[in-house]
């Protein structure tokens, strides 16, 4: 069975600045999707970046940017000029290939907090 | 709003008793999960139903629990004899066979058992 780590509890930013989140996963397939979704205090979550794993070039949306490292088995999320409407719970989640449930294995999150 | 809808948004009910919850997904979306996330902890996968057919559930889904989605359209879970344990935030998230964004989360139900 697929896992997903993420080995960051709790980290924090300061207003302006760079964080980068960590997380790997443990599987035997090739093909998969790994996902960054965003959860913030009381609302639903919402998607933030995918990487399709036969895609060597790392994913970015504006500014999230991801880190796949497929043979490490290691995709970080890099947030750069961080706001306060960053500050979140930031789950990293795997998906196997098309087919099947297409379900997702999530991590246990980070808390990611914006200082001003 | 076209996004997922979940209701009740929160439910507090006495050890033992039933509840139901409900979701309804993204219109165009034919697949359907159900995930319980505890506090600290990331989202569990429940159960998952492509249009009315439930064609996975998970080892977490006991006997107690029952998801149907008559006509392929909304869904409920119903959590009988409910206990302390069962204390969650539950999600409903949908997708579409062609979508490969991942899926779409509701805003989740929150159940306290007392």
């Amino acid at each position: 069975a697929q896992t997903v780590t993420q080995s960051q509890p709790e980290m924090s930013v300061q207003e302006a600045e760079t964080v980068t989140l960590s997380c790997t996963y443990d599987t035997s397939e090739s093909d998969y999707y790994l996902f960054w979704y965003k959860q913030p205090p009381s609302r639903q979550m919402i998607l933030v970046i995918r990487q399709e794993a036969y895609k060597q070039q790392n994913a970015t949306e504006n500014r999230f940017s991801v880190n796949f490292q497929k043979a490490a088995k290691s995709f970080s999320l890099k947030i750069s000029d961080s706001q306060l409407g960053d500050a979140a719970m930031y789950f990293c989640a795997y998906r196997s290939p098309v087919g099947g449930s297409e379900k997702l294995v999530f991590g246990k999150g980070t808390k990611l907090t914006v200082n001003p | 709003d076209t996004g997922v809808s979940q209701n009740p948004r929160h439910k507090i009910t006495k050890r033992g008793q039933n509840v139901t919850f409900r979701c309804d997904p993204i219109s165009e979306h034919n697949r359907l999960y159900w995930y319980r996330q505890t506090l600290g902890q990331g989202p569990e996968f429940l159960t998952y139903f492509q249009n009315e057919a439930q064609l996975e559930k998970s080892r977490l889904l006991s006997d107690r629990f029952s998801a149907e989605r008559p006509k392929g359209s909304f869904s409920t879970l119903e959590i009988q004899r409910t206990e302390q344990g069962d204390s969650a935030m539950y999600l409903c998230a949908s997708s579409s066979r062609l979508n490969n964004h991942g899926a779409f989360f509701g805003q989740g139900t929150r159940l306290t058992v007392v």
